[in-house]
C-alpha cells in the first residue's frame, strides 16, 4: 500500500523555526510536493523536490532524500498566519497526488 | 499561478437528492482534473481522475455509480453525488495541473462543503 506519515501537530511561538517531517511508502515516486491549508479552505502549493537535497523559497524550504523516503518542510521566522495544516504529497504516476497524513502548526505569540 | 473554481461553495440538501459540483480552470486548459474528499480534520483523499473526453478513472473503493464524472471541455468537470446520504457530507475539493507551470503542480478549487441532511 500507500502511506506518507507525518507529525499530527506542531507547536512553535512566532520567529522560530519549526521543521515538519513527512516519510513514505508509495508504489511510483516522481517528488514529493508541500501544501498549506487554511481551515475551510483550499490547499495553497508551497514547494517541490524531485531530486535530493533542498529547495528555498523565502521562509520555507523543503528538503527530499529519495533513498530514506523521507523529506521536511522548514519554516523560519513563523508568523502567526503560517498557523495552518500543512501535508506532503507524493507525486506517482498520471500526476496523481497522494497526500501525507497532515500537521498541524499552531503558532503562538 | 493558475485559476481553479467551484460551484457552488456550500450546499445542503436531503438525503436521497442528488447535488452536482462543478469545477472549472478558468485561464488554462485542463484535460485532466481531480476530485477529492476530505473529511473533519482527516488528508486530501483522492476519489477520482476526470479526463476529457473518456471515462473518469475511480481509485479503489470509490463507487463510480455514486460519484459520477463528467469532464465534458477542457475547462470544465462535474461531479454529481447520486442519491446523497448524511455520510457523504463532506468537503470536496477539485484540482487541475496547469503545463504553464514549471513545476507542473497541480492548482486547487477554492471547495465545495456538502452536508446531507
Amino acid at each position: 500500500g500507500q502511506s506518507l506519515e507525518q507529525p499530527s501537530e506542531v507547536t512553535a511561538v512566532e520567529g522560530a523555526i519549526v521543521q515538519i517531517n513527512c516519510t513514505y511508502q508509495t508504489s511510483g515516486f516522481y517528488g514529493l510536493s508541500w501544501y498549506q491549508q487554511h481551515d475551510g479552505g483550499a490547499p495553497t502549493f508551497l514547494s517541490y523536490n524531485a531530486l535530493d537535497g533542498l529547495e528555498e523559497t523565502g521562509r520555507f524550504s523543503s528538503f527530499l532524500s529519495r533513498s530514506d523516503s523521507y523529506g521536511y518542510l522548514l519554516l523560519q521566522e513563523l508568523q502567526m498566519k503560517d498557523s495552518a495544516s500543512y501535508f506532503c504529497a507524493v507525486r506517482g504516476g498520471f500526476q496523481k497526488l497522494v497526500f501525507g497524513t497532515g500537521t498541524r502548526l499552531l503558532v503562538s505569540p | 499561478g493558475a485559476v481553479v473554481s467551484q460551484h457552488p461553495s456550500r450546499v445542503i440538501c436531503k438525503s436521497g437528492t442528488s447535488v452536482k459540483i462543478e469545477c472549472r480552470s478558468l485561464d488554462f486548459q485542463a484535460t485532466t482534473m481531480f476530485w477529492y474528499r476530505q473529511f473533519p480534520k482527516q488528508s486530501l483523499m483522492l476519489m477520482a481522475t476526470s479526463n476529457e473526453g473518456s471515462k473518469a478513472t475511480y481509485e479503489q473503493g470509490v463507487e463510480k455509480d455514486k460519484f459520477l464524472i463528467n469532464h465534458a471541455s477542457l475547462t470544465l468537470s462535474t461531479l454529481t453525488v447520486t442519491s446523497a446520504h448524511p455520510e457523504d457530507s463532506s468537503f470536496y475539493i477539485c484540482s487541475a495541473n496547469s503545463h504553464r507551470d514549471s513545476n507542473n503542480e497541480q492548482f486547487f478549487g477554492p471547495g465545495t462543503r456538502l452536508t446531507v441532511l
